[in-house]
């Protein structure tokens, strides 16, 4: 069975600096999807970036962006210009290709972000 | 906008009186599942369908039970709520098939067992 682990339970950055978070995976597969979801205070739970591992390039969206490394099992997510808004629960995600699989969450991390 | 929809957002319901918890979407997709989250925890997978097919984890408890009338809607029904089950209960869609095979959630309700 997959195992995904986030080591951060509790991250803070200040607003307008940078920030890693980390999650690494366990697995056996070679083809798989991986997600880092956002989860605010008392708000749903929404899609932040995703990565097919076939794709070496490393997935970007806007502000968010991953440093994938297969080899290492590692799906760390990186987000610049941290805003007040970006405070919340961030849950790392594996879901294995070919047909139907569900999704294994990491424990998540929250992040806090400072004025 | 197509959402995944949650009602109600609260509930409250005594230790063993029956509770429903309703799901519906707007998505159309094929795959709808049901979380248990507690504490800012991860969310647990309790089951999900897959079209009409449905699919129970093996440790989800026999208490909790399922029913999608059509592709819509989905219903979460606790026949004996306990203490333990107070907690976030999220829905989410997927479109299998598709490309990417994400979830989209709905905001969850909050169940409290008094």
């Amino acid at each position: 069975a997959q195992t995904v682990t986030q080591s951060q339970p509790e991250m803070s950055v200040q607003e307008a600096e940078t920030v890693t978070l980390s999650c690494t995976y366990d697995t056996s597969e070679s083809d798989y999807y991986l997600f880092w979801y956002k989860q605010p205070p008392s708000r749903q739970m929404i899609l932040v970036i995703r990565q097919e591992a076939y794709k070496q390039q490393n997935a970007t969206e806007n502000r968010f962006s991953v440093n994938f490394q297969k080899a290492a099992k590692s799906f760390s997510l990186k987000i610049s210009d941290s805003q007040l808004g970006d405070a919340a629960m961030y849950f790392c995600a594996y879901r294995s290709a070919g047909g139907y699989q569900k999704v294994t969450f990491g424990t998540g991390t929250k992040l806090q972000v400072i004025p | 906008d197509a959402m995944v929809i949650q009602n109600p957002r609260y509930q409250v319901t005594q230790f063993g009186k029956p509770v429903t918890l309703s799901c519906s979407q707007t998505l159309n997709h094929n795959v709808m599942y049901w979380y248990q989250q507690k504490s800012s925890q991860a969310p647990k997978l309790l089951f999900h369908y897959y079209d009409k097919d449905f699919n129970n984890e093996a440790d989800t408890p026999d208490n909790f039970q399922s029913r999608r009338p059509n592709t819509s809607f989905c219903f979460l029904d606790i026949r004996s709520p306990g203490l333990g089950d107070a907690a976030m209960y999220l829905c989410a869609t997927s479109r299998e098939g598709g490309s990417f095979y994400e979830q989209y959630f709905g905001p969850g309700t909050r169940l409290t067992v008094t």
